[in-house]
């Protein structure tokens, strides 16, 4: 089976950088995807990496590194708005690939 | 283009009763995934289905739990006799065969509550 490891909560202030660890433990490894989700509604995509190194999206940059089993999310310029929760979810090798999900990282965001 | 769209949105019912969670997935996507969500154990997949055919339903947590997806744009999730242990937020979420491993789409959820 597969398992992730996310920090429950992370607290930071606006205009702040945060970033969120996940490390994985799978076999099969194919990507690292990362979700946002505000008071539990839709999960949305924010990024994704199947290649080491760094993918820039706007404020929002994903890291990965597959021989230490550990990627982050990094959060810029940190916004009210970005108070929600942020998943890691791993994908596996195959034709027929699921995401499996981390249990979310609390992000609060203060004035 | 509208999203998945799922319903209903919310509902409540009493233990014994039957649940059907409803899916409409966007169109062109040909996968389609009924996750639940708890506080206790997050996002779990319970089925995945590609080009209408399940493929993955190892997380269906019992035989009381079925899917179903008749055909492109339309799929279901029923517990039949629901239990107050079902209670949860039921996501569907869809995927198309031209987009990156990692990005699925997923409707605002069912919440379930069985009393």
């Amino acid at each position: 089976g597969q398992s992730l490891e996310q920090p429950s909560e992370v607290t930071a202030v606006e205009g702040a950088i945060v970033q969120i660890n996940c490390t994985y433990q799978t076999s099969g490894f194919y990507g690292l995807s990362w979700y946002q989700q505000h008071d539990g509604g839709a999960p949305t995509f924010l990024s994704y990496n199947a290649l080491d190194g760094l993918e820039e999206t706007g404020r929002f940059s994903s890291f990965l590194s597959r021989s230490d089993s550990y990627g982050y999310l990094l959060l810029q310029e940190l916004q009210m708005k970005d108070s929600a929760s942020y998943f890691c979810a791993v994908s596996l090798i195959g034709g027929y690939s699921t995401l499996t999900f981390g249990k979310g990282t609390m992000l609060l965001v203060s004035p | 283009d509208a999203g998945v769209i799922q319903s209903p949105r919310h509902e409540v019912t009493e233990m014994g009763q039957e649940v059907t969670l409803r899916c409409k997935p966007i169109s062109g996507h040909n996968s389609l995934f009924w996750y639940r969500q708890t506080m206790m154990r997050g996002l779990e997949l319970l089925i995945y289905f590609n080009n209408n055919v399940p493929i993955d339903d190892s997380g269906m947590p019992e035989d009381r739990f079925s899917a179903k997806m008749p055909n492109a744009s339309f799929s279901t999730l029923k517990i039949q006799p629901s239990e107050p242990r079902d209670s949860a937020v039921y996501f569907c979420a869809s995927r198309s065969s031209g987009s990156t491993g990692g990005e699925l789409f997923f409707g605002e959820g069912s919440r379930l509550t069985v009393l």
